[in-house]
């Protein structure tokens, strides 16, 4: 069945440091979501692309929806702290279904 | 801001036991979803349901499971045999739909801990 790749798996990072992730799937999307999720909590919705070529920012973080809509990809600018989690995103598979990516964990060092 | 809320946010039961979880959508939302995650791993979709029907289920969503729109606002996950692998965390999702069919952002609850015994 269809599956959503993230990398990296995991990063750590230093405070104040940009980062970014990537999402690719072997089929064709029409909408990517970005969730994070904290420990013990449900996903939050970060950021929709219903575009290819889409470009989407929510404060510090920008999303783009790749040009071949088999990718995805969300950059962090200047993290802090809280912005440790879990990273999903997620893409429709069929009408009435949303698969989730494999995660990308984040810790950021002080 | 609204949001789906759920119950119990942590339940332990004995293997063999009936479990309801249940989830409060988002009021204007049309699609309701369960989804679960064990421990550590990502996100797996279990059963959509629309128009007071499911729309789509997954192969874990066997026959022990069971949904139910009971009333206007509830939306409950019903396992009637619970096993060991059962333990997970069990999210709640809705979305309102969009025009053209799509179905639109999931939102989440915060989730309900099951620890099967």
């Amino acid at each position: 069945g269809q599956q959503l790749n993230q990398s990296p798996q995991s990063m750590f990072i230093q405070e104040g440091e940009d980062v970014s992730m990537n999402c690719t799937s072997s089929s064709i999307f029409n909408t990517w979501l970005w969730y994070k999720q904290d420990p013990g909590e449900g996903p939050v919705l970060l950021i929709a692309l219903y575009k290819a070529g889409e470009l989407t920012s929510n404060g510090r973080l920008t999303a783009q929806f790749g040009i071949t809509r088999k990718d995805s990809f969300l950059n962090i600018s200047a993290s802090i702290p809280s912005d440790v989690g879990i990273y999903f995103c997620a893409g429709p598979s069929g009408t009435y279904k949303y698969i989730f990516g494999t995660g990308t964990r984040l810790k950021v060092l002080a | 801001e609204p949001e789906v809320t759920q119950t119990p946010s942590h339940q332990v039961t004995q293997m063999g036991q009936e479990v309801i979880l249940r989830c409060v959508p988002i009021s204007n939302h049309l699609y309701f979803y369960w989804y679960r995650q064990i421990l550590g791993q990502k996100v797996e979709f279990l059963v959509s349901f629309y128009n007071n029907e499911i729309s789509e289920k997954s192969e874990i969503f066997d026959d022990q499971f069971s949904v139910e729109r009971p009333d206007g606002s509830n939306f409950t996950l019903k396992i009637r045999s619970t096993k060991l692998e059962d333990s997970a965390m069990y999210f709640c999702a809705s979305s309102r739909g969009l025009a053209g069919g799509y179905t639109g952002e999931l939102f989440f609850g915060e989730g309900s801990r099951l620890t099967v015994l």
